[in-house]
């Protein structure tokens, strides 16, 4: 079955920490999308990153890198130098796959990870 | 307005109130969705439309009735709603490939619902 954890529920750093918030997923598919999303307190969530099962290239986009690893099922997702700013709920999710009940594109969400920077 | 508008934003409704809540994408999308984000609760997925027609139901009560009248605009009309009902409703778009890949959703910034 397709599932997501994210094993932290919460994680508090002090501003210019570096943080890495953890995600493992269960699937059989061979072609999925991996997918993370930032929820500030505002409610909206905010994408920041898709990833294809092909592409196990990790990437860096500013303080933000990401670490796919198929072997170990995991996309993690590490923020350097950490800011006040960068406070939020993340999540990680999974595509189900295409076909499955008839619709497209649906995401599994894991329970996200609240992280606190403090100044 | 750009990428996913809502509203109303908050919304204080009694249980014999109707409201509906509104949805609407400016990003050029053929697919979109309701989704039920309760405290300490993953999101729930409630319905989804991939050109305007209703591909995905998850087993929501009758009392959420949704409404897609075009690719660009999605309704939530809600009616005796439950205090358990109260939570943060969010509409998501995305571009549906027949057979391609699955594309980003893309979201909105919630209706915040309470129910008395």
């Amino acid at each position: 079955a397709q599932k997501v954890t994210q094993a932290q529920t919460e994680i508090s750093v002090v501003e210019k920490e570096d943080v890495t918030l953890d995600c493992v997923y269960e699937t059989r598919d061979t072609t999925y999308y991996l997918f993370w999303y930032k929820q500030p307190p505002s409610g909206e969530l905010v994408f920041l990153i898709r990833r294809n099962s092909f592409d196990e290239q990790n990437e860096i986009s500013g303080r933000y890198s990401w670490n796919f690893q198929k072997s170990t099922s995991s996309f993690n997702f590490t923020i350097t130098a950490s800011q006040v700013v960068d406070s939020a709920v993340y999540f990680c999710a999974l595509s189900e796959p295409r076909g499955y009940g008839g619709a497209t594109n649906k995401l599994i969400f894991g329970t996200g990870t609240l992280l606190a920077v403090q100044p | 307005e750009t990428g996913v508008t809502q509203t109303p934003r908050h919304l204080v409704m009694g249980m014999t109130n109707k409201k509906s809540l509104k949805c609407e994408q400016h990003l050029g999308h053929n697919a979109m969705y309701w989704y039920k984000q309760s405290a300490k609760k993953p999101l729930e997925l409630m319905f989804v439309y991939s050109l305007e027609e209703r591909v995905e139901n998850n087993s929501v009560p009758s009392r959420f009735s949704p409404e897609c009248p075009n690719s660009s605009h999605l309704f939530l009309h809600l009616h005796t709603l439950q205090p358990e009902d109260s939570a943060l409703y969010l509409c998501a778009s995305s571009q549906d490939r027949v057979g391609g890949t699955t594309d980003t959703q893309y979201f909105g910034p919630g209706t915040r619902l309470t129910v008395l």
